[in-house]
């Protein structure tokens, strides 16, 4: 079974510093997509950038990157120059290989913003 | 603007009263939705999987025959809470496939309380 596991249940950054968030996933499957994404207090659930396996270029969006090491089952992210709106949850999800399958989430990671 | 219309945003009942919760696709044909639920502070867990047409699929340990789900047009699901008590309390969250290679939509949620 598909296993998601973030390991550091609380991030904190100074404004417009840089701060990493990890993930580990397990799997058996060679195709399959990777998430990450931010629930602010309001709950709702902001897709932040995704990665889709076959693809061994990092995706990026703006200030949010991504480095994900397929060997090592690893798929973290990188916010640049924070800012007080990205506190929130962040979740790392996985699907396999087709968008009309499950996301099994992580445990979330709160990040807390300081200016 | 929102893809996924969840509805409604918060409720509050008398325990052993039944709740509806009605997920819609605005503007596509979701042949597949999905139902999470949320506890305080930790990560959406995935209660069943909506297809159109068919009979949901529930994850394990989830009780079918208290949370209903009926999957009845290309463009609404609902999740019906039979004979709530405070323990069914928490968050309730939607998310449809739109076809097309993109990731799920997710609508707002719902907070139930039973009192």
């Amino acid at each position: 079974a598909q296993t998601v596991t973030q390991s550091q249940p609380e991030m904190s950054v100074q404004e417009a510093e840089t701060v990493t968030l990890s993930c580990t996933y397990d799997t058996s499957e060679s195709d399959y997509y990777l998430f990450w994404y931010k629930q602010p207090p309001s709950r709702q659930m902001i897709l932040v950038i995704r990665q889709e396996a076959y693809k061994q270029q990092n995706a990026t969006e703006n200030r949010f990157s991504v480095n994900f090491q397929k060997a090592a089952k690893s798929f973290s992210l990188k916010i640049s120059d924070s800012q007080l709106g990205d506190a929130a949850m962040y979740f790392c999800a996985y699907t396999r290989a087709d968008y009309t399958d499950k996301l099994i989430f992580g445990t979330g990671t709160r990040l807390q913003v300081f200016p | 603007g929102a893809v996924v219309s969840q509805h409604p945003s918060w409720v509050i009942c008398k325990s052993g009263t039944s709740v509806k919760i009605e997920c819609r696709s605005l503007d596509f044909q979701a042949t597949t939705m999905f139902w999470y639920r949320q506890f305080p502070k930790q990560s959406l867990m995935l209660m069943a999987t909506s297809n159109e047409g068919s009979k949901a699929t529930y994850e394990q340990g989830v009780e079918k025959d208290k949370f209903l789900i009926n999957h009845a047009s290309l463009t609404l699901s609902t999740l019906t809470v039979t004979s709530a008590h405070p323990e069914d309390s928490s968050f309730y969250i939607c998310s449809a496939y739109r076809q097309g290679n993109q990731p799920q939509h997710f609508g707002d949620g719902t907070r139930l309380s039973i009192l």
